[in-house]
C-alpha cells in the first residue's frame, strides 16, 4: 500500500464549478500537508500548506486536512479554465531535511469552457 | 532570483551514452533532491541531498549518480542510459516543509 493515495482522474467539470480534490494517507506522523499545481510541461508550483488539522482558505482555494481519517481535500471554488492542470498532494511529518516529503501520484483536472 | 534552474530542458540519448543534468538553486536551500515523473507513477525520489559532501538514496537510484560539491549545485548523472530512464526528470530544493521545483528535464533514451 502507498502511503499517499490519490485518485488520477482525469477529472473533468464545466467553468464554475466547486471542485473537490482528495488524498488519503496511512502515516499518522505526517503533521504539513501541501497541495502543488503543475501546469503541462511544467514543474510542480507549492499552491497551498496547512499544519496539522483544520481548513486555510486563499482566494477560491480552501485546503482541509483530517487527521483522525488520514484525509486531505482541496475545494477550488468558481473554478476556470486556467485552473486546468495536474494537482498532486505532498505531505512530511517535520521541518528538518530528514523529514522526506511524500507525494500523491497527481489528480488531473480539466474546466470545461 | 531565480530559484531552482534546470539545464537541458530537453535530451534524446543513444542507450549506452552517459551524460549530466544540471540543477542550480539560489535560496541557500541545504536539502536538493532529484526526481523522476513518470505517467502513473508520480514523483519518485532518485537521490537527495542534505548539505555539501552528504548525498544519499531515495526509491529510484540505480542507474545515476550524483554529487554534491557546493551547496548551489546537485548535478544527476546518468552513467549509461536505458530506454526505462525515459522520463521528465525534476530538480527541487527544500525550504522548511515544502519543495521548490525546477521546470524539468524531458529525457528520451532511444
Amino acid at each position: 500500500q502507498k502511503e499517499v493515495e490519490q485518485d488520477p482522474g482525469p477529472l473533468s467539470v464545466p467553468e464554475g464549478a466547486i471542485v473537490s480534490l482528495n488524498c488519503t494517507y496511512s502515516n499518522s506522523a505526517f503533521q504539513y500537508f501541501m497541495w502543488y499545481r503543475q501546469y503541462s510541461r511544467k514543474g510542480p508550483e507549492l499552491l497551498m500548506y496547512t499544519y496539522s488539522s483544520g481548513n486555510k482558505e486563499d482566494g477560491r482555494f480552501t485546503a482541509q486536512v483530517d487527521k483522525s481519517s488520514k484525509y486531505i481535500s482541496l475545494f477550488i471554488r468558481d473554478s476556470q479554465p486556467s485552473d486546468s492542470a495536474t494537482y498532486l498532494c505532498a505531505m512530511t511529518s517535520g521541518y528538518s531535511s530528514a523529514s522526506k516529503i511524500i507525494f500523491g501520484s497527481g489528480t488531473r483536472l480539466s474546466i470545461r469552457p | 532570483n531565480a530559484g531552482v534552474t534546470q539545464t537541458p530542458k530537453f535530451q534524446v540519448l543513444k542507450t549506452g551514452q552517459s551524460m549530466t543534468l544540471q540543477c542550480a538553486q539560489d535560496m541557500n536551500h541545504e536539502y536538493m533532491s532529484w526526481y523522476r515523473q513518470d505517467p502513473g507513477m508520480g514523483l519518485r525520489l532518485i537521490h537527495y541531498s542534505v548539505g555539501a559532501g552528504i548525498t544519499d538514496q531515495g526509491e529510484v537510484p540505480n542507474g545515476y549518480n550524483v554529487s554534491r560539491s557546493t551547496t548551489e549545485d546537485f548535478p544527476l548523472r546518468l552513467l549509461s542510459a536505458a530506454p526505462s530512464q525515459t522520463s521528465v526528470y525534476f530538480c527541487a530544493s527544500r525550504g522548511g516543509q515544502s519543495a521548490f521545483f525546477g521546470q524539468g528535464t524531458r529525457l528520451t533514451v532511444v
